[in-house]
């Protein structure tokens, strides 16, 4: 079946500092989203992407739906300690719908001490 | 929170006894999932509703009912827990099955 590969499952930032991650499918997307979950809580939507090679910001958070529509990336620039937690991607299974989604395992933030 | 409310928040429970999960929202939201997360899974879709009485399976269904009798209120049950379905439970409501899913603090249930 379908899979997400998110990479990398986890990294330790300084404060300041700029993040990537991404996510890889086997199969093409129509829409790729992005969801940060902080301890406790559940997913919190960041940002969604409709269109092949669409580079999407919110804040400091950049996303990239990649040309090839099996990939995507997110860029967070000058990192500060709120942003640590766990970021997920997640695509639709069916191309015509959002009913299911499937998700990456989920890219781990951490601040260095 | 986009107006989710899920209850109970944590729950404790018995291997082979009934739990119903409940998934509350005030948005009037057409679509509301149900998904657990475990660790190294990400999210797993179990039931989802596109409509009052309408329901359907997810990826992992099995051992999970659910229903749905009106817009704001959507029950998930374990008609008889077992170990492995100690996890988070999620629920999500979306507008429309174009517009992404919002979810709520999840109900953290452990099955002894």
């Amino acid at each position: 079946g379908q899979q997400l590969n998110q990479s990398p499952q986890s990294m330790f930032i300084q404060e300041g500092e700029d993040v990537s991650m991404n996510c890889t499918s086997s199969s093409i997307f129509n829409t790729w989203l992005w969801y940060k979950q902080d301890p406790g809580e559940g997913p919190v939507l960041l940002i969604a992407l409709y269109k092949a090679g669409e580079l999407t910001s919110n804040g400091r958070l950049t996303a990239q739906f990649g040309i090839t529509r099996k990939d995507s990336f997110l860029n967070i620039s000058a990192s500060i300690p709120s942003d640590v937690g766990i970021y997920f991607c997640a695509g639709p299974l069916d191309m015509d719908s959002n009913y299911q989604l499937i998700w990456g395992a989920g890219t781990k933030l951490i601040i260095k001490p | 929170d986009a107006g989710i409310t899920q209850s109970p928040r944590h729950k404790v429970t018995e291997t082979g006894t009934p739990v119903t999960l409940r998934c509350h929202q005030t948005e009037n939201h057409r679509y509301m999932y149900w998904y657990r997360q475990d660790p190294g899974h990400g999210l797993r879709l179990i039931h989802y509703s596109y409509g009052v009485k309408d329901t359907d399976k997810g990826e992992v269904s099995d051992g999970y009912s659910v229903s749905r009798s009106k817009t704001e209120d959507f029950l998930l049950t374990l008609e008889s827990a077992t170990s492995s379905q100690t996890s988070v439970y999620f629920c999500a409501i979306s507008f429309s099955t174009n517009q992404p899913q919002h979810f709520g603090d999840g109900t953290r249930l452990s099955i002894l």
